[in-house]
């Protein structure tokens, strides 16, 4: 079955530590996101990366970072300057940038 | 800009009653127009869309019209079910190019028994 794979479910994070979120999918799609998710903010755009190799910044990109070396995959840095890093983390693709998004189910980060 | 606004919840019923969950947009040109769900712990799902005015998205017993004449496209079910419970969001398709959907902020339904 065609998805998206978000790794993993559950991470934890020291205080000046960077992490990696992963996210793939095969769905051969050019498009992929990276959302923050807070209780009653909905949905905030980190990152976006229309295709390989390019990516824009979102509304909150600030303390994160991306790559997009390969079609399937954009892992989502959280570095240590992102002062406030517990929330829900989601991911998302879709074949071009204003089509509908199929979403990963999300990798909750907390702070030890 | 483009900007999607949804009714605030938590919106509470109990089951079998009957469901609207208000959804108004400001666009410019004719964007696609979608509503996610999404369920706890998830990740979200697209429940249904309309890619022009008039348009009827369906499924699951849930239905949205695409209304242009009132910028909305207002989400129905007429009898939910506690299974319905979940956060739902209203989402466009932005006109200026190269940009990503655009979402509201969610409305929480809770169905009781």
């Amino acid at each position: 079955d065609g998805g998206i794979t978000q790794s993993p479910k559950y991470l934890f994070r020291k205080e000046g530590q960077n992490v990696t979120l992963s996210c793939e999918q095969n769905l051969n799609h050019d498009a992929m996101y990276w959302y923050r998710q807070d209780p009653g903010q909905g949905l905030r755009l980190i990152y976006y990366s229309q295709i390989v190799n390019d990516f824009q910044k979102g509304d909150i990109a600030e303390g994160y970072s991306v790559s997009r070396e390969k079609k399937e995959s954009f892992p989502l840095t959280v570095t240590s300057a992102q002062k406030n890093p517990t929330a829900f983390y989601l991911c998302a693709s879709s074949r071009q940038l204003n089509q509908p998004q199929h979403f990963g189910d999300g990798t909750r980060l907390s702070i030890l | 800009g483009d900007s999607v606004t949804q009714m605030e919840g938590p919106v509470t019923l109990s089951e079998e009653a009957f469901l609207t969950i208000n959804c108004t947009y400001t666009a410019t040109g004719y964007p696609s127009l979608f509503w996610y769900v999404q369920y706890p712990g998830e990740g979200l799902q697209l429940l249904l869309k309309a890619t022009k005015a008039d348009d009827k998205g369906s499924n699951k017993g849930f239905e949205a019209t695409y209304r242009k004449e009132t910028t909305s496209f207002h989400l129905e079910k007429g009898s939910v079910q506690v299974s319905d419970s979940a956060v739902y969001f209203c989402a466009l398709s932005g006109s200026q190019a190269g940009t990503a959907l655009i979402f509201g902020k969610g409305t929480t339904l809770s169905v009781s028994s």
